[in-house]
């Protein structure tokens, strides 16, 4: 099984571009989380999708988009990046509330 | 004040040390995380516990829910532990819960 797999895992943007980061998971999990990462400090939650069909934003939606496709895939959008959008950006799965979360490998984005 | 606090933020250690990394939390949690991170790599649980203590291999942790503290314990410690370890406490949210992480304990184990 591959787990939770993202693509891709490079990206370099110009300001203004849009791209989207895509997500999917064969572990059959209902809820999945977009987190960044930036150095010094903790992982923080972008969006989350609790269920197929619904979307929540997180501590820092602003900037992003999210599309809960299906019970496997869920992207991330940047509509028109920025600078401060350089992150690593991880996806994670967990199957209900008190259970552990899975990871994927990340996505290191650099918008220049 | 950080919700979830790590200690300490960088640690280098020679092989077969004996190593430990604190995290402490302020909010109310249902268990704790802990997640190793190889570099340029993805991110991987080691552990999730609520109480007392859990090992695997080499690593233990253990946890303490009225002082709000939770420990990873690295023995014989090997240089192909070197990674960033994450702590991360599953709290209380109004949606129902939520991870809240730590900024890591970057870890360099020399041979």
């Amino acid at each position: 099984n591959a787990g939770v797999t993202q693509t891709p895992k490079f990206q370099v943007l110009k300001t203004g571009q849009s791209m989207t980061l895509q997500c999917a998971q064969d572990m059959n999990h209902n809820s999945m989380y977009w987190y960044r990462q930036d150095p010094g400090m903790g992982l923080r939650l972008i969006y989350y999708s609790a269920s197929e069909g619904t979307t929540d934003k997180g501590e820092v939606p602003n900037g992003y988009n999210v599309s809960r496709l299906n019970k496997r895939e869920f992207s991330l959008r940047l509509e028109s990046a920025a600078p401060s959008q350089t992150s690593v950006y991880f996806c994670a799965t967990r199957q209900a509330r008190n259970t552990e979360a899975f990871f994927g490998q990340g996505t290191r984005l650099t918008v220049v | 004040k950080n919700e979830v606090e790590q200690s300490p933020q960088n640690l280098t250690a020679q092989e077969g040390e004996f190593i430990t990394i604190n995290c402490s939390y302020s909010v109310g949690i249902s268990a704790l995380h802990w997640l190793q991170q190889h570099p340029g790599g993805g991110i991987v649980s080691l552990f999730m516990l609520s109480s007392g203590k859990k090992k695997h291999g080499r690593l233990i942790a253990t946890i303490n829910i009225q002082e709000k503290h939770s420990s990873l314990h690295i023995t014989a410690s090997h240089p192909r532990d070197s990674a960033v370890y994450i702590c991360a406490a599953l709290s209380v949210w109004e949606y129902g819960n939520k991870l809240v992480f730590g900024a890591g304990t970057i870890l360099r184990v020399k041979s």
